[in-house]
């Protein structure tokens, strides 16, 4: 089963560009990888999907090598507001849905 | 996209009740998910429950346990039987909307519980 790690916690400043990967060696041929966000007691929020290569939407942009084995959570000028959980998961209609550990981001003035 | 809703937001249950978690979708949706979310811990897929199927559980849950209600296309139920303290949890239910191979999830707010 494809299993996805993380960073377990990263620190950052306002303004700052924020960078998080996820590894995932074994990934499957028909795995997604989707990027949520998770406040406090709120649900996961989608934030962004790859297959490869770069995909950049209003919020983040998400970058896949070509090996896939592993891709980036770009979130340009972080703000007090992006503190959050993030979870890095793979999901294909073939595959078990795991989500890893996350990485708690924490942003500073 | 899709908007979730979950009822209760939250409970405290005495050990040995049960409780039925309510998840309604504003569209129709194939395919529904059941987490759990331990305090401090990342989320845990319980079951994945398709309409006009009985459940399909993850290593670790049974059905005596979590039994799985989908009725239609829009609704389902989780139910924590027998409860015991270390039931106490955040359960959370998503969807797949999507018809395509890449299937975003959406979540629900999540039902906060507590066993005594």
């Amino acid at each position: 089963l494809a299993k996805t790690t993380q960073p377990i916690s990263m620190d950052s400043y306002e303004g700052q560009e924020v960078n998080i990967t996820c590894s995932h060696n074994n990934i499957a041929t028909n795995d997604y990888i989707t990027w949520y966000q998770q406040f406090p007691s709120q649900g996961p929020r989608f934030i962004i999907q790859g297959y490869k290569t770069k995909v950049t939407n209003e919020v983040a942009s998400l970058f896949i090598p070509a090996d896939r084995k592993s891709s980036t959570l770009s979130l340009p000028r972080v703000s007090l507001s992006d503190t959050a959980v993030y979870y890095c998961l793979l999901y294909s209609s073939a595959s078990k849905i795991i989500f890893g550990s996350g990485t708690r981001l924490s942003i500073r003035p | 996209s899709a908007v979730i809703s979950q009822k209760p937001s939250r409970d405290i249950c005495q050990r040995g009740t049960s409780l039925t978690i309510q998840c309604q979708v504003d569209s129709q949706v194939t395919m529904m998910f059941w987490y759990r979310q331990q305090p401090g811990q990342s989320l845990t897929l319980i079951a994945t429950a398709n309409q006009g199927s009985e459940a399909t559980y993850e290593s670790g849950f049974v059905i005596d346990k979590f039994p799985i209600s989908r009725p239609n296309l829009t609704f389902s139920t989780l139910t924590v039987s027998n409860m015991s303290p270390e039931d106490s949890s955040i359960y959370l239910c998503s969807v797949t909307p999507g018809q395509g191979v890449e299937k975003t999830q959406y979540f629900g707010p999540g039902t906060r519980l507590l066993v005594l």
